[in-house]
């Protein structure tokens, strides 16, 4: 089983719906991230959080907001979806500042299509 | 603002030979600096990191070497193996923790068989 688990994997909705991405991880980790990848683009930072009481801003937050309902548990929501917001969203997980690595562990990504 | 950037998109090896991916980070206070392997239609996977006290470190088959004075950093592949073929990106921090990682825009690397 994947350690870092995003549902749906792939999703194809309208303009104004309301869509939630979901991540759920085994790892442990506090800390949990959303990323977002355009093609040709890197990975653009929306939310991260570094414990059940903590949301941060990334740089580009708009139109999204997040929820962190557990340690293992990060949701992304986008609550009235545009076309533009088509993208492959990842989700990811860390240990906390000071381990050895900075390492980053995705989730297999979810794909979405707003048409 | 500060930008992470790849000085070439694409890059096809032979197998067998050993490939060298570049990397432009322009943050002087950039502290940190991770390679990822991404395979297609998987997230991205850590490869190496290495902090700017260091101008190389080595892996398994990888070797990254950070050169702070023109701020560039490469991903060496030794030996490039099929299942080599993927996007590398480079990703920096400028404070140790990865909170803000910035990510540059990738480049794919084409193992020729």
């Amino acid at each position: 089983d994947a350690d870092v688990t995003q549902t749906p994997r792939n999703r194809i909705t309208k303009t104004g719906k309301r869509i939630m991405l979901e991540c759920s991880q085994t790892k442990g980790h506090d800390r949990m991230y959303w990323y977002r990848q355009d093609p040709g683009l890197g990975l653009q930072l929306i939310y991260y959080s570094f414990d059940v009481k903590d949301i941060n801003k990334g740089e580009i937050s708009d139109g999204y907001s997040v929820s962190r309902q557990a340690q293992a548990k990060f949701s992304l929501s986008l609550e009235s979806a545009i076309p533009n917001q088509t993208a492959l969203y990842f989700c990811a997980t860390s240990a906390v500042k000071g381990s050895s690595t900075g390492e980053l562990f995705f989730g297999e990504g979810s794909r979405l299509t707003v048409l | 603002g500060e930008s992470v950037g790849l000085h070439l998109p694409t890059l096809s090896v032979q197998e067998g030979d050993n490939s060298i991916i570049n990397c432009a980070y322009s943050n002087s206070a950039s502290d940190y600096f991770i390679w990822y392997k991404q395979e297609s239609g998987k997230g991205p996977q850590f490869i190496i990191d290495i902090r700017s006290n260091m101008d190389k470190r080595q892996g398994q088959r990888v070797t990254v070497l950070l050169n702070k004075t023109v701020k560039h950093l490469s991903l060496q592949i030794a030996a490039t193996q099929p299942g080599d073929s993927a996007v590398y990106f480079c990703a920096e921090n400028s404070n140790f923790g990865n909170e803000k990682l910035t990510f540059g825009t990738g480049t794919r690397l084409t193992i020729i068989p």
